[in-house]
């Protein structure tokens, strides 16, 4: 499993409140990455880091924030959640060289917005 | 950016037949395309990747085809099983350092 925890799995919310969802991994990997996934959409990319401090938007970074003070942690940041976040958030981390590595995905935080 | 088409949305299949999916790309410079296979409520998994040099992959049931020219590729599963039935999804790398992923194929094995 490449060492990549989620949490947490679950989490029911309100609209408007903050949410935070934590990506640890033991690897030493570089480059980590936040999806989520809705039916007939399949895995979007929000934001992705590439090292300590670098982080760089994807296709649908409004409304998240993201920060990786630590190899090992990459934090996804919903500043106010809304309905339209409820999804299944995947994290991974890629394995290998740029250009060369697949990705390894966590187990998924399922994430609904009230 | 990377667009990923992904056809069909759903496909249904007789116990040992087999089964293809194809997927199309927008971006001449993506050169690596990986399959992911996700079963019900679990985390997708890597089961075939190709790079852009290579035109044909093959592992025991499963296949991988890239026509760079048409930018498309396609993966073939030979003998289906039931444990086969899953959401696939195709995806093309995007300038090294991220995945643009196909909206996912249901494939469903029918006994």
């Amino acid at each position: 499993d490449a060492g990549i925890t989620q949490s947490p799995r679950h989490k029911v919310t309100e609209t408007g409140t903050p949410v935070t969802l934590r990506c640890h991994q033991t690897e030493n990997h570089r480059y980590m990455y936040w999806y989520r996934q809705d039916p007939g959409h399949g895995l979007r990319l929000i934001h992705y880091s590439y090292g300590v401090k670098d982080t760089d938007k994807g296709e649908v970074s409004d409304g998240y924030s993201v920060s990786r003070s630590k190899t090992e942690d990459f934090l996804l940041t919903l500043e106010s959640a809304t309905s339209s976040q409820t999804s299944v958030y995947f994290c991974a981390t890629r394995v290998g060289t740029q250009n060369t590595g697949e990705l390894f995905f966590g187990e998924g935080s399922r994430l609904t917005v009230l | 950016g990377e667009n990923v088409e992904q056809h069909p949305s759903t496909l249904s299949v007789q116990e040992g037949d087999s089964a293809v999916i194809k997927c199309t790309y927008s971006d001449s410079a993506s050169n690596y395309f990986p399959w992911y296979k996700q079963e019900l409520g679990k985390r997708p998994q890597l089961i075939i990747d190709i790079r852009s040099n290579v035109g044909e992959k093959k592992d025991q049931r499963i296949a991988v085809t890239l026509n760079k020219t048409a930018k498309h590729f396609s993966l073939h599963i030979t003998e289906t099983q039931p444990e086969d039935s899953a959401v696939y999804f195709c995806a093309a790398d995007s300038y090294g350092q991220n995945f643009v992923f196909g909206p996912g194929t249901r494939l469903s094995v029918l006994p």
